[in-house]
């Protein structure tokens, strides 16, 4: 069975600094892992998702994430954090075409 | 291109009611998700159609959640009778054909349900 796992409920970064979200998978099977984000009051968005073409996946609004199967990780990075980039965000795993989410990390960024 | 709409956008009712929520996909998506999330949680697969048939319903509570896809566009959830713990954010989500472990879905604003 496939599954995630994101290491921190709550990440506080200041405005410029590096943003580092983590994620663990467990899949018995090639995964296919996505990073979605969402904002208050709103749905979920997809930033990037890997395939398993390039290791480094590069998605959205400066985002971009690493695939490291001796990790098992997919670890969500950017290298300048944004006021704007306050949101939740969600990794995920597709099982057959369903996917699993994490419990999210909440990303707050401070002036 | 339109994205996926629900509604209503917040639906608040008493324990035993009755609610229904309504989704339009993105047109041409084949697949049909709902998710429940629940406050603190990650989404959790709730039923999938593909075009107008039921491809996974596993974790619906059948008891109280019904859905349909009647012409293989819209779908209806409805819980019959809410309770407390049916408090939660109900999304929808599509995606172009389904059947895919790398194919992107595409999510709507979601509606908020509290019970009371």
């Amino acid at each position: 069975a496939q599954s995630v796992t994101q290491l921190g409920s709550h990440v506080s970064v200041s405005e410029g600094a590096l943003v580092l979200l983590r994620c663990n998978y467990s899949s018995s099977v090639p995964p296919y892992l996505f990073w979605y984000v969402q904002y208050p009051n709103q749905g979920l968005q997809l930033l990037l998702k890997y395939t398993s073409a390039a290791t480094l996946v590069k998605g959205i609004n400066g985002f971009e994430a690493e695939f490291k199967k001796s990790e098992t990780s997919f670890h969500l990075t950017k290298p300048s954090a944004h006021m704007s980039d306050a949101a939740e965000y969600f990794c995920a795993v597709s099982s057959s075409d369903k996917l699993i989410f994490g419990t999210g990390t909440r990303l707050q960024v401070f002036p | 291109e339109a994205g996926v709409a629900q509604s209503p956008r917040y639906k608040i009712i008493e324990k035993r009611q009755s609610v229904a929520f309504w989704c339009n996909p993105i047109s041409g998506h084949a697949t049909l998700y709902w998710y429940q999330q629940i406050l603190g949680q990650g989404p959790k697969l709730l039923i999938q159609f593909q075009n107008n048939g039921v491809v996974d319903d596993s974790q619906l509570p059948k008891d109280r959640f019904s859905a349909e896809r009647l012409k293989g566009v819209d779908s209806t959830l409805k819980i019959q009778p809410a309770k407390l713990e049916d408090s939660a954010v109900y999304l929808c989500a599509s995606s172009l054909v389904g059947g895919g472990r790398q194919e992107t879905q595409y999510f709507g604003p979601g509606t908020r349900l509290l019970v009371l």
